[in-house]
This record gives C-alpha cells, sequence and structure tokens, in this order.
C-alpha cells in the first residue's frame, strides 16, 4: 500500500526541538520530491518545507527558516523535520506530502500533532 | 508572497446543486493551481492540478478552470460526500500558498 506515516509529534516547552520522522512505503521514495506542510487548529494549510530528490536542494517558510530543517534519508524512505527553538505559533498538525512535479501535494500522511506550550 | 484568496467562506447547497468555488491570485500563477478536498479530522487530497487537470481517482462531477489570477473549482452536481473545506494552491514562486478555503454544507 502507497503511504506516508508521521511521528515524532508531541509536547514541547517554547524554545525546545522536535524532529519529525515521516516513513514511506509502497513507492519509489528517492524518485520524489518530499514536502512538510503544517495546519494549526481551525486554519488552512501552511507550506514549511521541500526537499527535492537526486541533489537534496531545500526551500523553507521564512516562519521557519533557521530554525527547522529538512532531510532525506533514501536508504530508509524517511524524510526528517528538525525543528529547533519552537514557538507557541508552530502549534499543529505536522503533515508529510509527496510531490508530483513539481510541487503539487499528490499524497499525504495522517499528520502528527506538535504542541508549543508551557 | 502570492496570497490566494477564496470565495465565498461558506457555500450552502441541496444535493444535486451546482457548486462553484472562487479562487484569486494576488498576481498571475499561469495555471500552476491546484485544489484539495479536506474532510474532518483527515488529511488534503488533491482533486486537481494545472488548473484543470483531475488527480487519478477523482469524480467527472469535480472540474477546474481559469488561468493568470481567477480560477474555478466546480462541483457539478453535489454529493453529500462532497462536505468538507476546500483549499486552492499555488506552485509558481515560493513560498508556496495555500488559500484560506470555502467550506460546502449542505443545506
Amino acid at each position: 500500500e502507497v503511504q506516508l506515516l508521521e511521528s515524532g509529534g508531541g509536547l514541547v516547552q517554547p524554545g525546545g526541538c522536535l524532529r519529525l520522522s515521516c516513513a514511506a512505503s509502497g513507492f519509489t521514495f528517492g524518485d520524489y520530491a518530499m514536502n512538510w506542510v503544517r495546519q494549526a487548529p481551525g486554519k488552512g494549510p501552511e507550506w514549511v518545507s521541500s526537499v527535492t530528490n537526486g541533489r537534496s536542494s531545500a526551500y523553507y517558510a521564512d516562519s521557519v527558516k533557521g530554525r527547522f530543517t529538512v532531510s532525506r534519508d533514501d536508504s530508509k524512505n524517511t524524510l526528517y523535520l528538525q525543528m529547533n527553538s519552537l514557538r507557541a505559533e508552530d502549534t499543529a498538525v505536522y503533515y508529510c506530502a509527496r510531490s508530483i512535479p513539481y510541487w503539487y501535494f499528490d499524497l499525504w500522511g495522517r499528520g502528527t500533532l506538535v504542541t508549543v506550550s508551557s | 508572497e502570492i496570497v490566494m484568496t477564496q470565495s465565498p467562506g461558506t457555500l450552502s447547497l441541496s444535493p444535486g446543486e451546482r457548486a462553484t468555488l472562487s479562487c484569486r491570485a494576488s498576481q498571475s500563477v499561469s495555471t500552476y493551481l491546484a485544489w484539495y478536498q479536506q474532510k474532518p479530522a483527515q488529511a488534503p487530497r488533491l482533486l486537481i492540478s494545472d488548473a484543470s487537470k483531475r488527480a487519478a481517482g477523482i469524480p467527472a462531477r469535480f472540474s477546474g478552470g481559469g488561468s493568470g489570477t481567477d480560477f474555478t473549482l466546480t462541483i457539478s452536481s453535489l454529493e453529500p460526500e462532497d462536505i468538507a473545506v476546500y483549499y486552492c494552491q499555488q506552485r509558481l514562486n515560493w513560498p508556496l500558498t495555500f488559500g484560506g478555503g470555502t467550506r460546502v454544507e449542505i443545506k
């Protein structure tokens, strides 16, 4: 079955860090660009970060640039998001999403909730 | 940043009626626009890419149109399972941006 499964979310204090993972299965992970999209409670989706396949160029929203780092391990079929210096406004469900060329999201995971609160 | 504005905020229609949802970009995005459907407690689902190309498995009652700054998503005959929030998204420029959504309700 073609799917994406996120993990690593949870409750963290402001200024803290988390690493999210997204395990892909059912397709050739290395052939696709991958993305993180978040959705705050009651809000619309917000693009966070993208990474190409191949040379793995990365792109970030201004709101997370310098704090978040996206990476991928094609040998493990896994996408990562390292989140540092977390803020209350980073609270959201974080989705991993696959891109069809280019930069539309044709496959989504179920999401993992990140709550930043003291 | 390209701002995507969707209207109306909520659409209340009866089953079988035609639904027309609008998305406007703050600058031209050519046809680099997608539509997504999101049901409660689910991830968004891709409906339309490149303004008018239906994604795999999407029923023919969903169609997209437009170019430049003005786009529409049409549901030709509303089904109860179409109750959801619909979002547009542009991919012309970084950052990738979504609209605020249109909620479709059954009257």
